[in-house]
């Protein structure tokens, strides 16, 4: 299968700063990206989906303004936490897409996030 | 509201045995329904899925089952192998019923598997 990237792997911040993870797909070109939230012991919560080159759609109860998502490129998705909260600490993990069936969408292997 | 339910968290299996892990869901708008398996530290691998039109879908050691009627699928992995031990996600999506355009994933929790040498 496809390649998807994560940077970074792992993150640990001070409230209030601002993170920044980026989602790669290394070898195919991707026309919509998904962010997921994972809690510990819960589901994948998908937080938005977002097309190269258009803005993302939030999943109701996600902050856009909190959640900044840029698809600036067919293989680069990022997501900016900002004014991060002990809260918002998660695994948060991105899947990309080419536009075909679902086995066609590949997963990312996640960035911790811990805020301190 | 839950709307995929991995009532299991977890379950163990001796090798050579026969796994089955169970999903149910409650959103009657839910048309294809999958399967993934996740490594601690890697992100979910698609592992089989099946559309609401079939009630059984078979790929080598893995069989999913879906009845529509009880809101409910499984996967059965035989026999299973110490490699198959990871994290199993349950997935559902209204394909169909949006048009064929919403690929929007609803997970379960996920049921940790371990299978015994």
């Amino acid at each position: 299968g496809a390649v998807v990237s994560q940077h970074p792997s792992r993150v640990i911040c001070k409230s209030g700063t601002s993170v920044k993870i980026e989602c790669r797909s290394l070898d195919f070109q991707a026309t919509t990206m998904f962010w997921y939230r994972q809690f510990p012991k819960q589901s994948l919560m998908l937080m938005a989906t977002s097309n190269e080159g258009s803005k993302a759609t939030y999943e109701q109860g996600v902050e856009k303004d909190k959640f900044l998502i840029n698809h600036a490129s067919l293989t680069l998705s990022t997501l900016t936490v900002t004014s991060a909260h002990p809260e918002d600490s998660s695994f948060y993990i991105c899947s990309a897409g080419s536009g075909g069936s679902y086995n066609e969408q590949f997963f990312g292997p996640g960035t911790r996030l811990t805020v301190l | 509201d839950q709307q995929v339910k991995q009532n299991s968290p977890s379950l163990s299996v001796q090798e050579g045995r026969i796994s089955i892990l169970n999903c149910d869901y409650t959103n009657s708008m839910f048309d294809y329904f999958l399967w993934y398996k996740k490594y601690p530290a890697e992100g979910p691998t698609f592992l089989i899925s099946i559309s609401s039109i079939k009630d059984k879908n078979e790929d080598g050691r893995f069989t999913v089952f879906l009845n529509k009627s009880a809101k409910h699928l499984s996967l059965h992995i035989v026999p299973s192998q110490p490699g198959d031990s990871a994290v199993y996600f349950c997935a559902a999506s209204a394909l169909k019923n949006s048009g064929g355009s919403n690929y929007k994933l609803t997970f379960g929790k996920g049921t940790l598997l371990t299978v015994n040498p």
